[in-house]
């Protein structure tokens, strides 16, 4: 059981280049959400997705858009990469409620816009 | 969203036990306490939740007072490997909110 799984793990982009994360989870969970953590700070939302899809924006949703077209899989776009979006992103999943039932976390995709 | 308040680091050595206090003045009825563990270079993993009182799981202890304007996350003897960023969250619904976290640092 591999619970979630991101891809790429690593990533290095020119300023302007696009790209697209994969979310992948095995747990048949409802809920999926992007969140981005910059050095020595807590997560924040981007965008969440409380089913097949559907979509919806969170904390810090500009410059990304995202996409469910299968329960399964939850993908994060870039469409013109920026500096300020050099972070690490995790993708997180939950069956319901993810304050009662909390989530399952990736291991994370680190990405450096150079 | 209520906000939570902890400190920043804090240090143990191994073996002793480690509490780490959150506040959250403005907790709503409907919220619920929940800490979350993150080792570097990895997400963050749910440690344990609670509404009142005390729950306790094979990893920690939580304690809630009954104003439940404050809880705090007990680690009995900790070792070297829990070594990592302690998140307190506090709410109700799909989008947890996570603050800066309490860093812990177990020394030998």
């Amino acid at each position: 059981n591999a619970g979630v799984t991101q891809t790429p793990k690593f990533r290095v982009l020119k300023t302007g280049q696009s790209m697209t994360l994969l979310c992948a989870q095995d747990m048949n969970h409802e809920y999926m959400y992007w969140y981005r953590q910059d050095p020595g700070m807590g997560l924040r939302l981007i965008h969440y997705s409380v089913g097949e899809g559907t979509t919806a924006k969170g904390e810090v949703p500009d410059g990304y858009n995202v996409s469910r077209l299968k329960k399964q899989n939850f993908l994060l776009g870039l469409e013109s990469a920026a500096p300020s979006q050099t972070s690490v992103y995790f993708c997180a999943s939950s069956v319901g409620d993810s304050y009662y039932y909390g989530y399952t976390f990736g291991s994370g995709t680190r990405l450096t816009v150079v | 969203l209520a906000k939570t308040t902890q400190p920043i680091s804090m240090d143990s050595y191994e073996g002793q036990e480690v509490n780490i206090t959150c506040s959250h003045n403005n907790i709503a009825t409907n919220d619920y306490i929940t800490w979350y563990q993150q080792f570097p270079s990895q997400g963050p993993r749910f440690i344990i939740q609670g509404y009142k009182t005390k729950v306790t799981n094979e990893v920690a202890s939580l304690f809630i007072p009954a104003d439940r304007k404050s809880s705090t996350l007990s680690l009995p003897r900790v070792s070297l490997s829990d070594t990592a960023v302690y998140y307190c969250l506090v709410g109700a619904g799909n989008m947890l909110t996570f603050g800066g976290g309490t860093r812990l640092m177990v020394k030998p």
